[in-house]
């Protein structure tokens, strides 16, 4: 069965200091990817998607992921990370196969972010 | 552009009651989506509408929940009656049949939902 896998529930980090949230992935076939970003209080917001192509993929707010498929991972970071990057991280992956593409979502990693 | 809307955004009710949340996605966006988020875990869909079809409502509740999309614009999602288990924030999302390839969806701020 399809799943998405983010191993680490929670995270700490300097503010300045750099972030990896990791995600990895079971399908059979290369999915696309997707990371959101939940403040609290808030709905999801999409930070960056990987459909093809390079496999270094920028975003918003300073982010980028990083597609490798030998290790079926889609790992974000951030050289620095800001007091307000304080959040929930969600990574997000959809059956690349046509019909019916349903979205399923990892369990997500909060991040702290300590001055 | 204006965003995905819903309301409440709070609600607190004792369980056995009945609830409704309301939805209205960004014009012109032909998909619909609500999910289920409970504290502590990812969304997970509860039924995703095409216009006013349902597309999937594999994991929805039927004995307790249900959703419609009348005129394929607005949604409601309704809990009849209300469970502890229910507690959880209910998050509306909507996508562009026009861009349905990029599959980018477009979330709503949620309505945290409280069973007493």
């Amino acid at each position: 069965a399809q799943s998405v896998t983010q191993p680490d529930i929670h995270i700490t980090v300097s503010e300045g200091a750099s972030l990896e949230l990791r995600c990895n992935y079971s399908y059979g076939a290369t999915p696309y990817l997707f990371w959101y970003v939940q403040s609290p209080g808030q709905g999801l917001q999409l930070l960056l998607k990987y459909f093809s192509g390079d496999t270094l993929v920028q975003g918003i707010k300073g982010f980028e992921a990083e597609f490798k498929r030998s290790q079926s991972s889609f790992n974000l970071r951030k050289p620095s990370v800001h007091w307000s990057d304080a959040a929930e991280y969600f990574c997000a992956v959809v059956p690349n196969s046509g019909g019916y593409q349903k979205v399923t979502f990892g369990t997500g990693t909060k991040l702290q972010v300590i001055p | 552009e204006a965003g995905v809307a819903q309301s409440p955004r709070y609600k607190i009710i004792e369980k056995r009651q009945s609830v409704a949340f309301w939805c209205n996605p960004i014009s012109g966006h032909a998909t619909l989506y609500w999910y289920q988020q409970i504290l502590g875990q990812g969304p997970k869909l509860l039924i995703q509408f095409q216009n006013n079809g349902v597309v999937d409502d594999s994991q929805l509740p039927k004995d307790r929940f249900s959703a419609e999309r009348l005129k394929g614009v607005d949604s409601t999602l309704k809990i009849q009656p209300a469970k502890l288990e229910d507690s959880a924030v209910y998050l509306c999302a909507s996508r562009s049949f026009r861009l349905a390839a990029n599959n980018e969806q477009f979330f709503g701020p949620g309505t945290r939902l409280t069973v007493l």
